[in-house]
């Protein structure tokens, strides 16, 4: 079964530093799916990324920016001069091609960006 | 265009009642998923539907946990009876299709067990 791993639990920054948050990832398929949802004290998982397991571009939007690396199985998100509405718990998730969508989450990682 | 919509948005019940949760899915999705997030945790897949039809739901505690989705839009799902480990915000969220597809969520249940 797959697996997404957030070795960070916590991350405190202060309003302009750029961080950068991991996630590493198993699976045995070879077509699949990897997101970043963003959990702010609201409650609601805000999508942010979709990337397929064939496209190894790196994106950028805005602020954001993200690593994908099957090599490492690795999906690294950065955020560029933070700011403090980015304060939200980050999600990293994947799901399987042949396993109907079943996304799976990592534990999260709590970014705090201080004034 | 609308998100997905959850009610009640908080509930607090007593363990052994019974509660229930309601959503409604993006306009035009066919695939609508239940998620358990207890707190510190990431979400966990209850089950999931592909219009009125269920495609996984090995991860439900079939015991006191049951849902349905009758004419494939709305759905809702029930907890009877409730225990004190049920305390956790029950998220419902919808894509276009099952397969890859991004899902998109709602603002979730905050549901406290006493």
């Amino acid at each position: 079964a797959q697996k997404v791993t957030q070795a960070q639990t916590e991350i405190s920054v202060v309003e302009k530093e750029d961080v950068t948050l991991d996630c590493v990832y198993e699976t045995r398929d070879t077509t699949y799916y990897l997101f970043w949802y963003k959990q702010p004290p609201s409650g609601e998982l805000v999508f942010l990324i979709r990337r397929n397991s064939f496209d190894e571009q790196n994106e950028i939007s805005g602020r954001y920016s993200w690593n994908f690396q099957k090599s490492t199985s690795s999906f690294n998100f950065t955020i560029t001069a933070s700011q403090v509405v980015d304060s939200a718990v980050y999600f990293c998730a994947l799901s399987e091609f042949y396993n109907n969508n079943d996304m799976r989450f990592g534990a999260g990682t709590r970014l705090t960006v201080k004034p | 265009e609308a998100g997905v919509a959850q009610s009640p948005r908080y509930k607090i019940i007593e363990k052994r009642q019974s509660v229930a949760f309601w959503c409604n899915p993006i306009s035009g999705h066919a695939t609508l998923y239940w998620y358990q997030q207890i707190l510190g945790q990431g979400p966990k897949l209850l089950i999931q539907f592909q219009n009125n039809g269920v495609v996984d739901d090995s991860q439900l505690p079939k015991d006191r946990f049951s849902a349905e989705r009758l004419k494939g839009v709305d759905s809702t799902l029930k907890i009877q009876p409730a225990k004190l480990e049920d305390s956790a915000v029950y998220l419902c969220a919808s894509s276009f299709s099952p397969t890859g597809e991004t899902q998109y969520f709602g603002p979730g249940t905050r549901l406290l067990v006493l």
